[in-house]
């Protein structure tokens, strides 16, 4: 069965940075498109980026481009969220989320989420 | 302030039907399909419509999607307390180039 399992969330200081991981299993993860999802706290869904099946394509919220990156490993099942110049506003519950197919189908496999908290 | 706009919530008696409404524009809805997400309290959102109307296994038929221009709808029939829960709609912005969630709808079963 299709399981996501987000890691690398905690506590940082505005300004420093962490880096998330989410580990894919049970479907080709080459194959699919991946993507980033946050929830602040008592707050809704906000997108925050995506990456192509080969990682050629990324698109970014405008809220984290220039200071977070997404990436994958396809050779690890594993896509990654490079967040620098953490702020406070970028504490969320972040998951990682498989795109169905066709593409633009919904995000059909979601993680349970890891937390970032950013506080001084 | 979301793209996508959804009215923060409603409430309908078990057994009742509800619909959800969801607004955006032609560069978002009115190009692409929208998908309908379930977040029960403290779990993970979960998939419920895609392709505008389209639900994937083991979602039961009380739920349905619509989409008409630049708006849909998710519809809930025979309401049960246990579809109490937020509700987000969710599109691609082609001229953004990003993904988009409205902000949430959150069901109250009465």
């Amino acid at each position: 069965q299709v399981q996501l399992v987000e890691s690398g969330g905690g506590v940082a200081q505005p300004g420093r940075s962490l880096r998330l991981s989410c580990a894919a299993s049970g479907f080709t993860f080459s194959s699919y498109v991946m993507h980033w999802v946050r929830q602040a706290p008592g707050k809704g869904l906000e997108w925050v980026a995506v990456i192509s099946y080969d990682g050629g394509d990324k698109h970014y919220a405008d809220s984290v481009k220039g200071r977070f990156t997404i990436s994958r490993d396809n050779s690890k099942n594993t896509v990654f969220l490079q967040m620098n110049s953490l702020r406070d506003e970028d504490t969320a519950m972040y998951y990682c989320a498989k795109q169905n197919s066709p593409p633009l189908s919904g995000l059909d496999y979601w993680g349970q989420g890891t937390l970032v908290t950013v506080s001084s | 302030q979301s793209v996508l706009t959804q009215p923060p919530s409603v409430s309908a008696a078990p057994g009742q039907k509800v619909t959800l409404s969801c607004s955006g524009s032609s560069s978002n809805i009115g190009k692409n399909s929208v998908s309908w997400y379930q977040q029960l309290p403290g779990t993970a959102p979960k998939l419920l419509i895609y392709d505008n109307d389209k639900r994937p296994s083991g979602i039961p038929d009380r739920f349905s999607g619509s989409k008409s221009g630049t708006s849909a709808t998710l519809g809930i029939t025979g309401l049960q307390t246990g579809d109490e829960a937020d509700y987000y709609c969710e599109a691609w912005d082609s001229s953004l180039r990003v993904g988009l969630f409205g902000g949430g709808t959150k069901l109250t079963v009465l």
